[in-house]
């Protein structure tokens, strides 16, 4: 069975900090790695995504996110924060040949000036 | 281009009510998904359209939740009667359909908030 997991269900943050959102995921079989962000009142949209290749992902609005395959992990991090990334993020997984997505449960983001 | 389109946004009802949410995507775009956002969850897949036939509805409760899509562009999603655990935010999605499957980037529209009462 596939799992995501976003430990923090919160992360406040002063705006120029450093921030990290955490992602780590259970698969019997190979995956492919998403972060989407969801604004107030908005639909989810993607910011980054791993297929292949590199295992550090650079999306839109400064976020990175790294691969870590031996630790199944896949966090976000921007190195300075605005105010206007105040907002929900979500990790996601689809499987390997599947057009399945399991996401977890959303980390909100709450950038203070 | 025009984004994935949904109405209502919002909708009240009481339990044992019959309700529906419309859904027209991204043209062009041959894959749509029904989500269930209950408030403080992610996203939960209720069903997967390809073009007008259903990929996968395993996590539909399909003793009370339907959902069609008539020649492969908009859907609709139905509960009838709604339980008070109805209440959440429906997500639809759409995307175009990679070649390799499980790479798609999904473009979700605003979603519909249902409160069940």
């Amino acid at each position: 069975a596939q799992s995501v997991t976003q430990l923090d269900s919160q992360v406040p943050v002063f705006e120029e900090a450093p921030v990290e959102l955490r992602c780590n995921y259970s698969s019997s079989v190979s995956v492919y790695l998403f972060w989407y962000v969801q604004y107030p009142n908005q639909g989810l949209q993607l910011l980054l995504k791993y297929l292949s290749g590199s295992t550090l992902v650079k999306g839109i609005n400064g976020f990175e996110a790294e691969f870590n395959k031996s630790q199944t992990s896949f966090h976000l991090r921007k190195p300075s924060v605005h105010i206007s990334d105040t907002a929900e993020y979500f990790c996601a997984v689809s499987l390997y040949n599947f057009n399945k997505f399991y996401f977890g449960s959303g980390t909100k983001l709450n950038v203070k000036p | 281009e025009a984004g994935v389109a949904q109405s209502p946004r919002y909708k009240i009802i009481e339990k044992r009510q019959s309700v529906a949410f419309w859904c027209n995507p991204i043209s062009g775009h041959a894959t749509l998904y029904w989500y269930q956002q209950i408030l403080g969850q992610g996203p939960k897949l209720l069903i997967q359209f390809q073009n007008n036939g259903v990929v996968d509805d395993s996590q539909l409760p399909k003793d009370r939740f339907s959902a069609e899509r008539l020649k492969g562009v908009d859907s609709t999603l139905k509960i009838q009667p709604a339980k008070l655990e109805d209440s959440a935010v429906y997500l639809c999605a759409s995307s175009l359909d990679q070649l390799t499957l499980g790479t798609d980037t999904q473009y979700f529209g605003p979603g519909t908030r249902l409160t069940v009462l």
